[in-house]
């Protein structure tokens, strides 16, 4: 299980926004930029938000990221089929010498 | 345009050593940290270690230190995650990646390298 909690599941209609929670604590969220990565099957992840909300280039800006406190979310405005994948949140943990961490991913479908 | 280039699936044995790759172009190798991810069957993502080219310097999640070894030549851009003595249960993809300015933020990844231990 991991330290980083994110849901299961997620689902949304075309066009509707949907939002993807990462819980986790002090040591990791609370004190560390938090990055999001979507991933298709069969595929490398990329790198979706970091520093907690900065797009790379080339990302959409229907993607955004925030944080407060201990937990970060993803916010997909204007929801499209193509959004359909697996999302995962990534930290630093400053925790027993420091280590990277995912939360468990998030399964998002397109209804 | 970077690039990280990794070597092909393989399948060994239990109890069998391993050594895969991740070549770097495009870039300056020395000066980025690149990491090394697993993807077990069907599950999410895993953060195993990171080393940084110049010099190095490398750290472990506590759940892969003793499990595995991350190494670098810096002569040819090229990094290596390796196994003395392979478990069925390291069967997994192992992406290697190039990180930014925090150690959780992977800019470019490879495509990846299916590793199957199996007899």
């Amino acid at each position: 299980q991991s330290v980083l909690t994110q849901p299961p599941s997620a689902s949304g209609t075309p066009g509707q926004r949907v939002v993807i929670s990462c819980s986790g604590s002090s040591s990791n969220i609370g004190s560390n930029s938090v990055n999001w990565y979507q991933q298709f099957p069969g595929t490398a992840p990329k790198l979706l938000i970091y520093n907690d909300y900065q797009r790379p280039s080339g990302v959409p800006d229907r993607f955004s990221g925030s944080k407060s406190g201990t937990s970060a979310s993803l916010a997909i405005s204007g929801l499209q089929s193509e959004d359909e994948a697996d999302y995962y949140c990534a930290v630093w943990d400053d925790s027993l010498n420091g280590r990277g961490m995912f939360g468990g991913g998030t399964k998002l479908t397109v209804l | 345009e970077v690039q990280l280039v990794q070597s092909g699936a393989e399948v060994k044995k239990p109890g069998e050593s391993l050594k895969i790759s991740c070549k770097g172009a495009g870039y300056s190798f020395n000066t980025y940290w690149i990491a090394w991810v697993r993807q077990m069957p069907g599950k999410g993502l895993e953060w195993m270690g990171i080393i940084y080219p110049g010099d190095s310097d490398t750290r472990y999640s506590p759940s892969f230190q003793g499990q595995v070894t991350i190494s670098a030549d810096r002569s040819i851009k090229t990094a290596y995650l390796q196994w003395s003595s392979l478990k069925a249960s390291d069967t997994a993809m192992y992406f290697c990646a190039r990180l930014g300015n925090n150690w959780a933020q992977f800019e470019y990844w490879g495509q990846g390298a299916l590793v199957t231990v199996s007899s």
